[in-house]
């Protein structure tokens, strides 16, 4: 199975500022033939279910406000959170579905500084 | 507006079996592939299962192949998980997913709000 790393484990960001969050793929997720990566991220806040932010590494799901943007090719992604909000605090998954079964990283906390 | 709401969890010993089901509304369920992901207390988000929109296919991650099945009613707008053979590490909250549609495996759009299932004696 794919083996996805994201770093770090956690973060703690003021409000306005930026936060960057990595993850890495044990095999590459860029589809030559469409030229896609199929990574995706997710925001998960507690006690509820995850919710998607970004898939093809870097296209905005509808409604998703756009300081969220993701970036990267092949094995190595970026989510960025161009200046936080007190309610971007959550905990963040990066996911590849180029292979099955889809895998997801260990998750990234964010916290307000 | 999309809903997918699960039911079915509970307290199961271990070897004991349950179905959840989640049913589907405010959308055309029969035309969209669906999946199961499970979160243990306190982990990561674990992918379990999913099915084409037909039922046409099914596919499973190896720690739940045989003791797992995934299967739709389009008819009723329902997702279901049969679980058999039930373990500790089975202990979760099941959350039943629509994917985009366009390929497969998909990112998931609507999730639900996850039903408790607990392994114990």
């Amino acid at each position: 199975d794919i083996v996805m790393t994201q770093s770090p484990d956690s973060l703690a960001v003021s409000l306005g500022e930026r936060a960057t969050i990595n993850c890495k793929s044990s095999q590459s997720v860029l589809f030559t033939s469409d030229n896609r990566n199929y990574l995706t991220w997710y925001q998960q806040k507690p006690g509820q279910p995850p919710k998607l932010l970004i898939y093809w590494a870097s296209t905005r799901e509808s409604g998703v406000p756009d300081r969220f943007s993701g970036s990267g090719s092949g094995t190595d992604f970026t989510l960025t959170i161009s200046s936080l909000q007190a309610e971007d605090a959550a905990v963040y998954y990066c996911q590849q579905y180029y292979f099955t079964p889809p895998t997801f990283g260990q998750g990234t906390r964010v916290e307000i500084k | 507006q999309v809903q997918l709401v699960e039911s079915g969890g509970g307290v199961v010993q271990p070897g004991g079996s349950l179905r959840l089901s989640c049913v589907a509304s405010g959308f055309s369920f029969s035309s969209y592939g669906m999946q199961w992901v499970r979160q243990a207390p306190g982990k990561g988000l674990e992918w379990v299962s999913a099915i084409w929109h037909d039922g046409g296919n099914k596919y499973y991650v190896d720690s739940v192949k045989g003791r797992f099945t995934i299967s739709r009613d389009n008819s009723k707008n329902t997702l279901y998980l049969q679980i058999n053979s039930l373990r500790g590490e089975d202990t979760a909250v099941y959350f039943c997913a629509r994917e985009l549609p366009g390929v497969f495996p998909a990112p998931l759009d609507n999730w639900g709000q996850g039903a408790l299932v607990t392994v114990s004696s």
